[in-house]
């Protein structure tokens, strides 16, 4: 079973507008990881969130982790058409096993 | 470009034929991975090896075989598939780290068809 359920599944917004997608997982984590894939190509890693940490940022990207209600948010602000990607959240429960278990997904589309 | 290399990029290959993917990566990653992901499905592990042993096998089944001939090559061969099998494969390489806070480098993936 998917250890993150994302959500929404989908979204569409307009260039310049900001995009917020959520994680839920439900076991205790190490670290929760951000991964953008485009069509047809491989995962890119964007951002990893340690389990003692509230939030980070990395460009136009900002995470939160709550791990007492088990969720997470990325936030994307003044968003680009290229952005427009699926957007998976990734957990690490093996603690230092290498096994990373992928949540559901979030379709983004970015319209110019 | 990713620093993850994988050949074929498409595959297309009949139940009864036997084929390999190939997964290159010159970084210095100890850890290297196999994912299986169906359309609009997120990545399923398949395989993990650490310093080129298998460590992790998620119940594949037996006609799917891991290999990692050394410590920058991965491949998976394949023999009698099923059409369900059709999918993206995707390899990707980390950092070895006892805390498991290394993010993976993915390739783009062999997209399979079983005919």
């Amino acid at each position: 079973s998917q250890q993150g359920e994302e959500d929404p599944q989908a979204l569409s917004i307009q260039e310049g507008e900001n995009a917020t997608m959520n994680c839920s997982y439900k076991t205790s984590i190490n670290n929760l990881q951000w991964y953008r894939q485009n069509s047809g190509r491989g995962l890119v890693h964007l951002i990893l969130i340690r389990s003692n940490e509230r939030e980070k940022h990395s460009g136009r990207l900002r995470v939160t982790l709550d791990t007492s209600k088990k969720s997470s948010s990325l936030l994307i602000t003044a968003s680009r058409a290229a952005d427009t990607a699926s957007y998976f959240c990734a957990t690490d429960v093996s603690g230092g096993y290498q096994k990373v278990t992928f949540g559901t997904g979030t379709k983004l589309q970015v319209i110019p | 470009d990713t620093e993850v290399t994988q050949t074929p990029k498409h595959l297309v290959m009949g139940m009864t034929n036997k084929k390999s993917l190939k997964c290159e990566q010159h970084m210095g990653h100890r850890a290297m991975y196999w994912y299986k992901q169906k359309a609009k499905k997120p990545p399923e592990l398949m395989f993990v090896y650490s310093y080129e042993k298998l460590s992790i096998n998620e119940s594949v089944p037996s006609r799917f075989s891991p290999e990692c001939p050394n410590s920058s090559l991965l491949n998976l061969h394949l023999h009698a598939l099923q059409p369900e099998d059709s999918a993206l494969y995707l390899c990707a390489s980390s950092l070895l780290d006892t805390n498991g806070d290394q993010p993976q480098h993915f390739g783009d993936g062999t997209r399979l068809s079983i005919l």
